[in-house]
């Protein structure tokens, strides 16, 4: 079954404490992005990538790291989260001309 | 900025009446469009793209595109309450990936 599978789904963490939400995709595609979602904000961009060792700034990265070392896999890195970092975020990935298919979401909360 | 409108709602509509959502787009240069829909906490479903001008049915589903004029449209048939959700639009400029997402439209379906 194509997916894109994020981990964890659920986290409540304290400020300051490094983590990582793992995003996979098992449809082989190029472009893998990750999104935040607040109420009344949208979706929107924190990273993307074009491909493997490529990478780039979406319209929020500020405090937000990703690399994309195997194509299959895009992680999000918060290196010293803090509250303001609390939302739910999702990864998606999209082959050429495709549509983005988005992964379950990781609702993050830091206290 | 490339801007993608969407009113907020949210629009009520009876059960079995056509619910019709409307956006609207900013760069004259966007070439695909695709409406998600997101129920409340969970990850945005693809349910329409179009391309070309015109409308494309898919099966309670129409999506209408006027290139002219910059705006897209859904169209449900037959509303049920199942279909109460958020209704993002989302656009991409050029041949590729990145999409540009308005904040969705909040559709309630009452029995």
């Amino acid at each position: 079954e194509a997916q894109v599978t994020q981990n964890p789904r659920y986290l409540i963490t304290v400020t300051g404490k490094k983590l990582t939400v793992t995003c996979s995709q098992n449809m082989n595609h190029e472009y893998m992005s990750w999104y935040r979602q607040d109420p009344g904000l949208g979706l929107r961009q924190i990273y993307y990538s074009m491909n493997v060792e490529v990478t780039d700034k979406g319209d929020v990265p500020e405090g937000y790291k990703v690399s994309r070392k195997e194509k299959r896999n895009f992680p999000l890195i918060l290196e010293s989260p803090s509250p303001n970092q609390t939302s739910l975020y999702f990864c998606a990935s999209a082959g050429p001309n495709q549509p983005q298919h988005f992964g379950d979401g990781t609702r993050l909360s830091i206290l | 900025q490339k801007e993608v409108e969407q009113n907020s709602g949210p629009l009520s509509v009876p059960e079995g009446a056509i619910a019709s959502l409307n956006c609207t787009y900013s760069d004259r240069g966007s070439q695909s469009f695709f409406w998600y829909r997101q129920y409340s906490g969970k990850s945005p479903e693809l349910i329409m793209f179009i391309y070309s001008n015109g409308d494309k049915e898919d099966g309670r589903f129409t999506a209408q595109l006027n290139k002219a004029s910059q705006y897209v449209s859904l169209l449900i048939r037959d509303s049920q309450p199942s279909d109460s959700a958020t209704y993002l639009c989302a656009v991409r400029v050029n041949s590729g990936y990145a999409l540009n997402f308005g904040k969705g439209t909040s559709l309630l379906v009452t029995p």
